[in-house]
C-alpha cells in the first residue's frame, strides 16, 4: 500500500516552460487536493476534487491546471511557469463523504523551482 | 470563506516543559478540526483531531480543546521533547461530500535542550 506518490520530486524550469505534476493514491479515496507550500505561508489549496469526473477551484488557482484522470489520479499541469510559482507541491486525498471526517494523507511533495 | 487563523508563528520552549498554540476560525458550520505536524523536509501528517461535539480530546502527551461559542481551539503538548520540534498546523472543516480543510499558517516549534 503505497498511499500517496508525486512525481517528479524535484523539477528545474525556465520562465514560460510548462510540466505537468502527477499524484496517485491506491486507498480509493473520493477527494483528491493540490496544495502549496511558501515559507511562512502555510499550506494554500490550488484545486480539488472532491469525485472523479469534478474539480474545483481553491485559494490560488491562477496560473494552473487539473485534471482528474480517474479516481486514482490527478495531476496539476503549469501552463507558462513562473519565478512567483517556485514553491513545494503537495498532493493529498481523502477518503470524504457523508459523515466521515476528512483527515488528508499527503504525499511526499515535489519541489519546484522557476527560473 | 472560512479562514484559519493561527499563533504563535514561532515558539521555544524548554524540553520537558508545555507548549501551547493557538487556533481560531471564522466559519460556525465548521466542524472537524485537525492537527498536523510536519518535520523538516517531510510531509505533514495527522497527529490529532477533534469533532464539534466535543470539547477536549487527549492522546497521550498532546490534548486538543475546542470552545465552539467562541471559535477557537488549541493544541497542548506536555512534557516535551525534542522529537517534538516541527511546524505544527491547525486546520478547519465542514463534514460533507465537497468539504474543503483550510490550514492556519502554521506554528514553528523549537524544543531547546
Amino acid at each position: 500500500n503505497a498511499g500517496v506518490t508525486q512525481t517528479p520530486k524535484f523539477q528545474v524550469l525556465k520562465t514560460g516552460q510548462s510540466m505537468t505534476l502527477q499524484c496517485a493514491q491506491d486507498m480509493n479515496h473520493n477527494s483528491m487536493y493540490w496544495y502549496r507550500q511558501d515559507p511562512g505561508m502555510g499550506l494554500r489549496l490550488i484545486y480539488y476534487s472532491a469525485s472523479e469526473g469534478t474539480t474545483d477551484k481553491g485559494e490560488v488557482p491562477n496560473g494552473y491546471n487539473v485534471s482528474r484522470l480517474n479516481k486514482r489520479e490527478f495531476s496539476l499541469r503549469l501552463e507558462s511557469a513562473a519565478p512567483s510559482q517556485t514553491s513545494v507541491y503537495f498532493c493529498a486525498s481523502t477518503l470524504s463523504g457523508v459523515g466521515t471526517y476528512n483527515e488528508q494523507f499527503f504525499g511526499p511533495g515535489t519541489r519546484l523551482t522557476v527560473l | 470563506g472560512e479562514n484559519v487563523e493561527q499563533h504563535p508563528s514561532t515558539l521555544s520552549v524548554q524540553e520537558g516543559d508545555s507548549a501551547v498554540i493557538k487556533c481560531t476560525y471564522s466559519d460556525s458550520a465548521s466542524n472537524y478540526f485537525p492537527w498536523y505536524k510536519q518535520e523538516l523536509g517531510k510531509r505533514p501528517q495527522l497527529i490529532i483531531d477533534i469533532r464539534s461535539n466535543v470539547g477536549e480530546k487527549k492522546d497521550q502527551r498532546i490534548a486538543v480543546t475546542l470552545n465552539k461559542t467562541a471559535k477557537h481551539f488549541s493544541l497542548h503538548i506536555t512534557e516535551t521533547q525534542p522529537e517534538d520540534s516541527a511546524v505544527y498546523f491547525c486546520a478547519a472543516s465542514k463534514v460533507n461530500r465537497d468539504d474543503k480543510i483550510i490550514f492556519g499558517k502554521g506554528t514553528r516549534l523549537h524544543i531547546l535542550p
